[in-house]
């Protein structure tokens, strides 16, 4: 497997506009989580999803902030209108849950610039 | 609910020394599951070790040892004979185990590691 895969690597936009990330998860996993990384705040879980079903979005800073997981296999997190204090790395990860193994794997993160 | 803490911002070792971060956490859990991961500045997160709350032996991996104390909520990490390619952000980061029901991965602020030749 690829492992997880986010898209895209870079992304820079101007305040107001809509950024959509996107995240494809190892196939077989069944949870998966959406991270927010700042020197200040560090690593934030944002949303985590199990099932497709989101379990708990309390880190979801804003209205502005939604995600969705319409199949095993594909994750979107959309930021509507974008501010400059969103600019952070964005990461994806995933696991199986399952007993033991709980290890969260971790796509390569999406470093978003709000100018 | 669970917080972890990393009280070192930045921690400096020399090449070939040992090198110990702390961790410790809050849960009101007793089924959980402890990790570090190592970030390298090209950001990927790895995971360096793995520990299961019920087990009372400490886990290891190669040069990397954790020293669990379940009672006082601490889980550090040992790194001996440190390398050049140690340097990285480490993050100790706790999940709860709810018998196979999703639990989110909680982290810690992270420890600056530099490792000195």
């Amino acid at each position: 497997d690829a492992g997880v895969i986010q898209s895209p690597r870079h992304e820079v936009t101007e305040m107001g506009q809509e950024v959509t990330l996107r995240c494809k998860p190892i196939s077989g996993h069944n949870s998966l989580f959406w991270y927010r990384q700042t020197m200040m705040r560090g690593l934030e879980l944002l949303i985590y999803f199990n099932n497709n079903v989101p379990i708990d979005d309390s880190g979801m800073p804003e209205d502005r902030f939604s995600a969705k997981m319409p199949n095993a296999s594909f994750s979107t997190l959309k930021i509507q209108p974008s501010e400059p204090r969103d600019s952070a790395v964005y990461f994806c990860a995933s696991s199986l849950n399952q007993g033991a193994n709980t290890e969260a794997f971790f796509g390569q993160g999406t470093r978003l610039t709000v100018v | 609910a669970q917080t972890v803490t990393q009280s070192q911002p930045e921690m400096s070792v020399q090449e070939a020394e040992t090198v110990t971060l702390s961790c410790t956490y809050d849960t009101s859990e007793s089924d959980y599951y402890l990790f570090w991961y190592k970030q390298p500045p090209s950001r990927q997160m790895i995971l360096v070790i793995r520990q299961e709350a019920y087990k009372q032996q400490n886990a290891t991996e190669n040069r990397f040892s954790v020293n669990f104390q379940k009672a006082a909520k601490s889980f550090s990490l040992k790194i001996s004979d440190s390398q050049l390619g140690d340097a990285a952000m480490y993050f100790c980061a706790y999940r709860a185990d709810y018998g196979g029901a999703t639990n989110k991965l909680i982290f810690g602020t992270g420890t600056l590691l530099a490792v000195q030749p």
